[in-house]
């Protein structure tokens, strides 16, 4: 079956630091990979969307990053601030078939 | 625009009881994907309707179902609930459903669920 992993349960880094998390993906690679954050009893919201075959994506001060050798992601937040504490999650997809999402980072940015 | 709305927001049902969730999406949105988190779980997906048919559905048990309207709105039902059943139910909607790269999923605030 299609599993996500997301290395880290909880991550803690100093503000300013830039943080980098890990989505493990297993058996075939997914024809996309997506990244939302979720605030505490909030609904996840949609951040990034990388391709197979894209290599690095951008957005302000956001990166994700899809290796298919690896079978891995990573998303890196760079310039980190407390407003950026939330839990990330990475979700895989494939066309015609529902989204699975990994378990989530917590990460706490502190200052 | 006007987000995913979801109603109610907390809830609290016995166990054996039923319970109905709504959806309402953003406004143009055919498709409506509905996923149950919990901390021990994650987020695991439900099913997902696209113009008032089924498209996908998770490896849930039959007491979870789920329908769409014509107008997109969706419920789902819970029947004989669980203890287990407790959880963050949360929808989602989007143009085209999950199953298309770069369609972007809207999520509600999710309906909480305690089942005692």
């Amino acid at each position: 079956s299609q599993k996500i992993e997301q290395n880290s349960e909880a991550l803690n880094i100093q503000e300013g630091k830039t943080a980098t998390l890990t989505c493990n993906y297993t058996n075939y690679s997914p024809a996309y990979l997506q990244w939302y954050r979720q605030d505490p009893g909030r609904g996840p919201v949609f951040l990034l969307l990388i391709r197979e075959n894209e290599k690095e994506k951008r957005k302000e001060r956001l990166k994700v990053t899809f290796d298919t050798t690896l079978k891995q992601s990573l998303f890196h937040i760079t310039a980190s601030q407390p407003a950026d504490s939330a839990t990330y999650l990475c979700a895989r997809g494939n066309y015609g078939q529902n989204f699975v999402f990994g378990p989530g980072t917590r990460l706490s940015v502190l200052p | 625009k006007a987000g995913v709305t979801q109603t109610p927001r907390y809830l609290i049902k016995t166990r054996g009881q039923q319970v109905t969730l709504s959806c309402s999406p953003i406004s143009g949105h055919r498709s409506v994907s509905w996923y149950q988190q919990t901390p021990g779980q994650g987020l695991q997906f439900l099913f997902e309707y696209f113009s008032e048919t089924q498209r996908n559905k998770g490896n849930f048990p039959g007491r979870f179902s789920g329908r769409q309207f014509s107008n997109s709105r969706s419920e789902m039902n819970v029947s004989t609930l669980e203890l287990g059943d407790s959880a963050l139910y949360l929808c989602a909607s989007s143009l085209e459903g999950t199953g298309r790269a770069g369609n972007t999923i809207y999520f509600g605030e999710g309906s909480w669920l305690t089942v005692v």
